[in-house]
């Protein structure tokens, strides 16, 4: 059974970047089948769509996050990775790991637990 | 960007209620459209996907309908476990987006 583990500090300060690994286990990310994404909720905020990527390391990123965005992926340690620079305020919030979409119309269907970073000096 | 809305933003019910949950895209997305359940503290999960089939594991008193723009998950007999936010999201067009949310209490 597929699991997500999200890691990185939970305190970011305003203007650096924000640094997240997603670790896979129990199925390998470079198997093909699925796009890998992060997902963002604010404190009592809805759920926004940061990016995605392929094991190949072809990503597509959400336009409104696109200039501050990098993913990246590590088969080898089956993992893959969120850089957010220049962070503020506004981007605290409960950072998602998840698998999908499978391809074109599908879901996000297995996520991490999520972990919480807080932007502040 | 494809806007998603939801209806109502939230609403009370009791146990055994049939709830039905609206959500709305500013375009055609087909059938493109996927339902989550979030409890507090929780990631969301998957109830329905492709507008109408159900995520396996997902018990059989949840459903989803439509197709085009308007689309619907409805809570046929409503369960102490379902009291939760319910976000729909589209999947047919970058960048994917979610509905802002309806809290069942």
């Amino acid at each position: 059974q597929v699991q997500l583990q999200e890691s990185g500090p939970g305190l970011v300060k305003p203007s650096e970047t924000l640094s997240l690994t997603c670790t896979v286990s129990g199925g390998s990310i470079s198997s093909g089948s699925y796009y890998w994404s992060w997902i963002r909720q604010p404190p009592g905020k809805g759920l926004e769509w940061i990016a995605y990527i392929y094991y190949s390391g072809s990503a597509n990123y959400n336009p409104s996050l696109k200039s501050r965005v990098t993913m990246s992926v590590d088969t080898s340690k089956n993992q893959f990775s969120l850089k957010l620079t220049s962070v503020a305020a506004a981007d605290t919030a409960v950072y998602y790991c998840v698998r999908g979409p499978h391809g074109y119309g599908d879901p996000f269907d297995i996520w991490g637990q999520g972990t919480m970073v807080t932007v502040s000096s | 960007d494809i806007q998603m809305t939801q209806s109502p933003s939230s609403l009370s019910a009791s146990v055994g209620d049939r709830v039905t949950i609206t959500c709305r895209a500013s375009q055609n997305i087909n059938n493109c459209l996927n339902w989550y359940q979030q409890k507090p503290g929780k990631a969301p999960n998957l109830l329905i996907f492709a507008a109408s089939s159900l995520q396996s594991g997902v018990p059989s008193r949840f459903s989803g309908s439509g197709s085009g723009t308007d689309f619907t998950l409805t809570i046929s007999s409503l369960q102490p476990g379902d009291f939760a936010t319910y976000y729909c999201q589209q999947s047919c067009s970058s960048p994917r987006t979610f509905g802002p949310g309806t809290k069942v209490d």
